[in-house]
């Protein structure tokens, strides 16, 4: 099976600008979560979609914003950009399923987002 | 509640010498627990999990844990590092919910392998 892929690897933007990151979940996943990275925060939790819902959701500001679609694939929309958000924000795929057989998380390599 | 506590946020090693990344957890029943490995600018590998079965777990690239509940601890092994091993850790523990598995994860442990 092939693994969790995000596009675009990297991106630099500047401040004020929205960003639209993609992510596509392994093969039979439904639940997509998302999560960004920074050397001072470490691994926070932004969202995680499930059969096209928001089902769980971290505290970020409305800013951040995401979307799944029918084939499981999310993308996450960051708009008005701030020197803030540049982070590794990283995707992770899994079943959905609630439940001890169920509930491992694959993820994909990231996009390195730079805000100038 | 649950929560993850790493409880050394850096440990160096001599390459060829015992790898110990400690792990506690706190969890109001019994959870499912994971060791992940983040090298430079990539994504999260999954390490090993435990998922209620044996207590002791093994992994990929001769990793290891062992579950003990009467210690709530979950640390991670290996018998001797490999240069290919300096990387950041991340333990995470996970419970089901009615809108699917929550997962909760550690501030990271990075492990530095000295020549």
């Amino acid at each position: 099976k092939a693994g969790v892929t995000q596009t675009p690897r990297y991106l630099i933007k500047t401040r004020g600008q929205q960003v639209t990151l993609s992510c596509s979940p392994i093969s039979g996943h439904r639940s997509v979560s998302w999560y960004q990275q920074t050397p001072g925060q470490g691994l926070q939790f932004l969202f995680e979609y499930f059969s096209e819902t928001q089902r769980n959701k971290g505290n970020f500001p409305g800013r951040f914003s995401g979307r799944q679609f029918s084939n499981s694939r999310s993308e996450m929309n960051v708009s008005t950009l701030e020197l803030g958000d540049s982070a590794l924000y990283l995707c992770a795929s899994s079943p959905g399923t609630s439940g001890r057989n169920y509930n491992e998380q694959f993820f994909g390599p990231g996009t390195r987002l730079t805000v100038l | 509640a649950q929560s993850v506590t790493q409880l050394d946020s850096h440990v160096s090693v001599s390459e060829g010498t015992p790898v110990l990344l400690r792990c506690n957890y706190s969890s109001s029943y019994s959870p499912s627990l994971f060791w992940y490995v983040q090298h430079p600018n990539k994504g999260l590998q999954l390490l090993l999990k435990y998922t209620s079965a044996a207590t002791l777990v093994k992994g990929i690239n001769g990793f290891e844990a062992e579950f003990k509940k009467s210690e709530t601890s979950f640390h991670l092994t290996k018998p001797s590092a490999h240069m290919s091993d300096a990387a950041e850790y991340f333990c995470v523990v996970s419970r089901p919910s009615n809108t699917g598995n929550q997962f909760y994860f550690g501030t990271g442990t990075s492990l530095t392998v000295i020549p």
